[in-house]
């Protein structure tokens, strides 16, 4: 069965530092988005990204993020200068039809 | 705006019994509704989903019915076993907006032989 595959697994980054959260999406699959999940919060959307540009983003994704689809099979989310309160668990999904989620295991990543 | 509440963890239950974690939500518009389940070390999977108002979804055992009079959707299971351990999310999902989806803060089901 199809999977998305997120990279790395745990990432640990000092405070300010930039990092790079990497997913590859089904590949047939139009639409990504990212989420994140705080320790023991619930999960939450941060953007949506379609036909190369980002489609919808929360109030979470500011300035300090971006993603990029570099070559038409990656999907990544880059986080400028890390803060301590970025720690959380990383979702990537990708959807072809309207309920057809498809979640990466996830990415934890500890500032430090 | 949209959200979905979800009754708190853990729920700690013995093998073979009944499991209901309850869910309600709040939306705008008609949702979709969704549960997925999240297994230690791995990704979201979607559980079931309903689309519209007394649709029940199913799955693995698992029941909800879109119960639109009290905004519910509470996942049920008759005889849980230990491989059912997990972590529960309800979400939405609305109609417009790039379909992204509305989590509940996750329910950990813990079941014993």
């Amino acid at each position: 069965e199809p999977e998305v595959t997120q990279t790395p697994s745990h990432q640990v980054t000092q405070m300010g530092q930039e990092v790079i959260l990497r997913c590859v999406p089904i590949s047939n699959h139009l639409y990504f988005y990212w989420y994140r999940q705080i320790l023991g919060q619930k999960v939450e959307f941060l953007v949506s990204f379609y036909n190369n540009e980002i489609s919808e983003k929360s109030e979470i994704f500011d300035d300090q993020f971006s993603v990029e689809r570099p070559d038409g099979s990656n999907f990544t989310l880059k986080i400028r200068s890390t803060k301590l309160e970025d720690s959380a668990m990383y979702f990537c999904a990708s959807r072809q039809d309207f309920y057809g989620y498809t979640f990466g295991s996830g990415t934890r990543l500890t500032v430090v | 705006g949209d959200s979905v509440t979800q009754m708190e963890g853990p729920v700690t239950l013995s093998e073979e019994a009944c499991l209901t974690i309850n869910c309600t939500y709040t939306a705008t518009g008609y949702p979709s509704l969704f549960w997925y389940v999240q297994y230690p070390g791995e990704g979201l999977q979607l559980l079931l989903k309903a689309t519209k108002a007394d649709d029940k979804g199913s799955n693995k055992g698992f029941e909800a019915t879109y119960r639109k009079e009290t905004t519910s959707f509470h996942l049920e299971k008759g005889s849980v076993q230990v491989s059912d351990s997990a972590v529960y999310f309800c979400a939405l999902n609305l109609s417009g907006g790039y379909n992204k989806l509305i989590f509940g803060a996750g329910t950990r089901l813990a079941v014993h032989p």
